[in-house]
């Protein structure tokens, strides 16, 4: 069964450093999201991407991040300069189509900034 | 704003039935959802929910949905050990689908 892979599934790094978290959604799904999930805390919406762009993003998603489709399967969320309060678990997300709500969810990176 | 409400906890016996409850606050929501997250797990698509439908079961999960009261409660049939998890509701809004998630309630079954 198709799934949405995310990669690292653990990754540290510190204050001040670039991460980039990968993702692969499913194959022939076309709106990808990014949700993150501080712990204890409820998971939020970040960016959802739909047509090569950007369609939605919250007032978290502010200049730090970034989210790229660099090639026809991984959607890659960049965080410039990390804080300590990035530190959470993210989740990618795919659906396949505009008629479609299933969103199918990958199994999270948790990034730990230190 | 858009907020979705769930009680943190509970605690059922293996066989008996698990309702737990959630409660959101736009009324323009499409789709509700359940999602189940497992320890060390990610979210996993357990059923959902068209907002003019008032039920939807699917094997042992039941969903019953009160529009007028914005309430929806997912009903787990004879719990299994293998049911503890914790349960996220989602409402979907938005022409972009975008999820706005519950805290969880965490479901201990005992054996």
């Amino acid at each position: 069964e198709p799934e949405v892979t995310q990669t690292p599934s653990h990754q540290v790094t510190q204050m001040g450093q670039e991460v980039i978290l990968r993702c692969v959604p499913i194959s022939n799904h076309l709106y990808f999201y990014w949700y993150r999930q501080i712990l204890g805390q409820k998971v939020e919406f970040l960016v959802s991407f739909y047509n090569n762009e950007i369609s939605e993003k919250s007032e978290i998603f502010d200049d730090q991040f970034s989210v790229e489709r660099p090639d026809g399967s991984n959607f890659t969320l960049k965080i410039r300069s990390t804080k300590l309060e990035d530190s959470a678990m993210y989740f990618c997300a795919s659906i396949t189509s505009g008629g479609i709500y299933e969103q199918y969810f990958g199994p999270g990176t948790r990034l730990t900034v230190t | 704003g858009e907020d979705v409400e769930q009680s943190l906890f509970l605690s059922v016996r293996e066989g008996d039935s698990s309702v737990i409850n959630c409660t959101y606050t736009d009324s323009s929501s499409t789709y509700l959802y359940w999602y189940k997250q497992e320890p060390g797990a990610g979210l996993q698509l357990l059923t959902y929910i068209f907002s003019n439908m008032d039920m939807k079961q699917d094997q042992r999960l039941t969903v019953l949905l009160n529009k007028k009261d914005k309430h929806l409660s997912l009903r787990i049939a004879d719990t299994q050990t293998g049911d503890s998890a914790i349960y996220f509701c989602a409402e979907g809004t938005g022409n972009n689908r975008k999820l706005i998630w519950g805290l969880g309630t965490s479901l201990a079954v005992n054996p």
